[in-house]
């Protein structure tokens, strides 16, 4: 099994501020095709889990341009570049190189 | 945007059988690939497993002896089996639409607690 760890646990921003949240997995997750399969979701407060990017730094439909990912190999990002109300949620990362694994969350909350 | 309603068991008891099922509405059903995620304070989110139109399956090997995830393409279906069930499997269950072993449009989930 691929663990992944995220931290911080809990990261406090000011709005407008950045915010960066980190990713690391127990083992490399490029896959034999040459392609990272490593996801961003955001889970708001009584939501559903949303994915925001895929494979590293290419993000959904619809995603703000505020969202980017970064990494590669092992050690991974999640950078909002100015935070909103509406970015308060828990940040979860997975990979599905290997069977999918979720990573414990970042939680991100307004000073 | 596709709609995804889940029912099922809500409650039972150690060493029973979990089921539940999660209709498609409002999106295509074929192509697609059709997962369980659940998710609970202790464990988090945790891949359970995915099925395609052509009944193609993945597993979590984790949970592989003790599900089944089958698919019923004339009404739009999937549904979930988890057999022994214990403690431990207390979670809100998530069905979800993507692409192999990846899920990316997730119901609203269903809490399920086993308890005696």
């Amino acid at each position: 099994e691929v663990v992944m760890t995220q931290s911080p646990f809990s990261l406090p921003v000011t709005l407008g501020q950045p915010a960066s949240m980190s990713c690391n997995s127990s083992q490399s997750l490029i896959h034999s095709d040459g392609n990272t399969y490593l996801n961003w979701f955001q889970q708001r407060p009584g939501q559903s889990p949303r994915r925001l990017i895929h494979r590293v730094s290419h993000r959904d439909s619809g995603v703000p341009d505020r969202f980017s990912g970064s990494g590669s190999d092992t050690d991974f990002t999640l950078k909002i570049s100015r935070v909103e109300a509406g970015d308060v949620a828990v940040y979860y990362c997975m990979q599905n190189t290997y069977w999918p694994t979720f990573g414990g969350g970042t939680k991100v909350e307004i000073k | 945007q596709v709609q995804l309603q889940q029912w099922g068991t809500g409650l039972l008891k150690p060493s029973e059988t979990l089921s539940l099922t999660c209709a498609v509405y409002s999106g295509s059903f074929s192509g697609h690939y059709w997962s369980w995620i659940r998710q609970s304070p202790e464990t988090g989110l945790e891949w359970i497993g995915d099925i395609n139109d052509s009944g193609d399956t993945n597993y979590n090997p984790s949970l592989k002896s003790r599900v089944t995830i089958s698919v019923d393409t004339s009404k739009n279906q999937f549904s979930l089996r988890l057999t022994s069930a214990t403690a431990a499997d207390t979670a809100l269950y998530y069905c979800a639409r993507g692409f192999p072993m990846v899920p990316i449009d997730w119901g609203q989930g269903l809490p399920v607690t086993v308890s005696s």
